[in-house]
C-alpha cells in the first residue's frame, strides 16, 4: 500500500541555519503530497502542498518540490527561526480522502 | 485556532473501560475524520463521516466505533480499553468529501487518552 518515509529526528539546528527534512513516498498513480506542522500542544496545520510532478509548494519561507523521478518531497528552509521548532509531517493523499502520514520529524531550533 | 474543537483535552481511565471522545467541526464543514497518533504507529487514519454517513474506514479496531450526529458533531467511542490504546486522538474536518489535495482538512487540538 501507499506509504511515506521521512527522516527520523530530532533535528537540532541553530537559528538562521539551513534546514532540510527528507521525505520519500511509495504510491501508485499520482498522489498529492503535503507537509503538515504540529506546534506544541496544538493540532496539525497544513504547511504546504503539491499536487503534481515538479510542482513546488511554498509557505512561510518553507519549500518542497514534488520529484516523481526520485519519489521525494523534501522540506527546505533557508534560515530557520526559534519559532519554527515543531514536529513536521510529510504526507500523501491518493485517490481517496484519507491522508497517509509519515512518522514525523521533531525540529529544535536553538537561539 | 483551526475552528475544530475536541473534548475532553485529557482523559485518564483504566483497562477494560469505555470512553467517548467528542469533536465539533468547523462551521459549515460536512466531513469529519478521526486519527490516532501513537509513538509506535505514528499518525493513522481511523474513520471518516460525511453528512452523517460513514464514508471511509482505515485502521480502526472493532472495539472502536464512531458516529456523526445531525448537528454534524462526531463522537468516537472506544471500549474494552487496553494499555496500547493510549494515544492522542485527533479530529479533523473539511467542507466536503473529496480528495484531500482539493479539500483541506483542519485539525483539532486532540484528546490525549491515557489507559492505566
Amino acid at each position: 500500500g501507499d506509504s511515506v518515509t521521512q527522516m527520523e529526528g530530532p533535528v537540532t539546528l541553530s537559528e538562521e541555519a539551513f534546514l532540510t527534512i527528507n521525505c520519500t513516498y511509495t504510491a501508485t498513480g499520482y498522489p498529492s503530497l503535503f507537509w503538515y506542522v504540529q506546534y506544541p500542544g496544538e493540532g496539525l496545520q497544513l504547511l504546504l502542498k503539491a499536487t503534481k510532478a515538479d510542482d513546488k509548494g511554498s509557505n512561510k519561507g518553507f519549500e518542497a518540490t514534488y520529484r516523481k523521478e526520485t519519489t521525494s518531497f523534501h522540506l527546505e528552509k533557508g534560515s530557520v527561526q526559534v519559532s519554527d521548532s515543531a514536529v513536521y509531517f510529510c504526507a500523501l493523499s491518493n485517490r481517496d480522502d484519507k491522508i497517509i502520514f509519515g512518522k514525523g520529524t521533531r525540529l529544535h531550533i536553538l537561539p | 485556532d483551526s475552528g475544530v474543537t475536541q473534548t475532553p483535552k485529557h482523559l485518564i481511565t483504566a483497562t477494560g473501560q469505555r470512553v467517548t471522545l467528542r469533536c465539533s467541526p468547523r462551521s459549515g464543514d460536512l466531513s469529519v475524520y478521526w486519527y490516532q497518533q501513537s509513538l509506535d504507529q505514528g499518525l493513522q487514519f481511523l474513520i471518516q463521516y460525511y453528512n452523517g454517513e460513514e464514508r471511509a474506514k482505515g485502521n480502526i479496531l472493532e472495539r472502536f466505533s464512531a458516529q456523526q450526529f445531525p448537528d454534524l458533531h462526531s463522537e468516537l467511542n472506544l471500549s474494552s480499553l487496553e494499555l496500547g490504546d493510549s494515544a492522542l486522538y485527533f479530529c479533523a474536518s473539511s467542507v466536503e468529501a473529496r480528495q484531500a489535495s482539493y479539500n483541506e482538512q483542519f485539525f483539532g487540538p486532540g484528546t490525549r487518552l491515557t489507559v492505566l
